[in-house]
């Protein structure tokens, strides 16, 4: 059965800090790794990794995809208050989108 | 350039009765999606369609109905509404194996 894990489960930081959010996929006929940002509304698109090793950074947010392992990071560094938000790791299959149950992450000034 | 856009936004009904939720989309997009969200489920897909004419059940299909007769419309319909169905539902779309995108988002409470 296809599944995506997401860990931790919740993070609560200082203004500041770096963190780093896991996610771990076993889907099959993988084709790409997908994280959104989630606040009191529809979750809006981060990144999309396609090749293992190749980070992709917009602004203070990075995220890097291993396929060989099966894993990808998302790195927040500076984090600021708007930074908190539920983080959602999904892996694409041939059709569908598989969801991991999310991060929640919290920034405390 | 509207998107994907969800109506109603907001919907109180009580169980037993017919309700649909809308999804539209202006883009063209192949692929559609509904997905309900609840507390401890995280996001979880209900139905999707490849194209028109053409849907496919998720992991929580049952008392759910989809229909998909134009590309950019895919309507569900709650067959006979129960409590346990008040959630949030989100419809997304995407092209191929691009990015998937989501809709606004419907609040349905079931009484």
């Amino acid at each position: 059965e296809d599944k995506v894990v997401q860990s931790p489960l919740s993070l609560v930081v200082h203004e500041g800090d770096t963190v780093t959010l896991n996610c771990s996929y076993e889907v099959t006929n993988f084709r790409s790794l997908l994280w959104y940002k989630q606040e009191k509304k529809a979750p809006t698109f981060l990144f999309m990794l396609t090749s293992s090793g190749i980070e992709k950074k917009s602004g203070r947010l990075s995220s890097i995809l291993d396929k060989k392992e099966l894993f990808s990071i998302l790195n927040i560094t500076a984090t600021q208050t708007g930074d908190s938000a539920v983080y959602l790791c999904a892996a694409q299959g041939a059709q569908k989108l598989v969801f991991g149950q999310g991060t929640r992450l919290t920034i405390n000034p | 350039d509207a998107g994907i856009t969800q109506s109603p936004r907001y919907k109180i009904t009580e169980t037993g009765r017919q309700v649909t939720l809308m999804c539209h989309q202006t883009w063209s997009h192949s692929y559609m999606f509904w997905y309900r969200q609840d507390l401890g489920h995280g996001l979880r897909l209900i139905y999707y369609s490849a194209a028109a004419d053409i849907t496919d059940k998720g992991e929580v299909p049952d008392g759910y109905v989809v229909s998909r007769s134009k590309t950019e419309n895919f309507p569900l319909t709650l067959e006979s509404a129960t409590r346990s169905q008040t959630s949030v539902y989100f419809c997304a779309s995407r092209r191929g194996q691009e990015t998937q995108y989501f809709g606004p988002g419907t609040r349905l409470l079931v009484l």
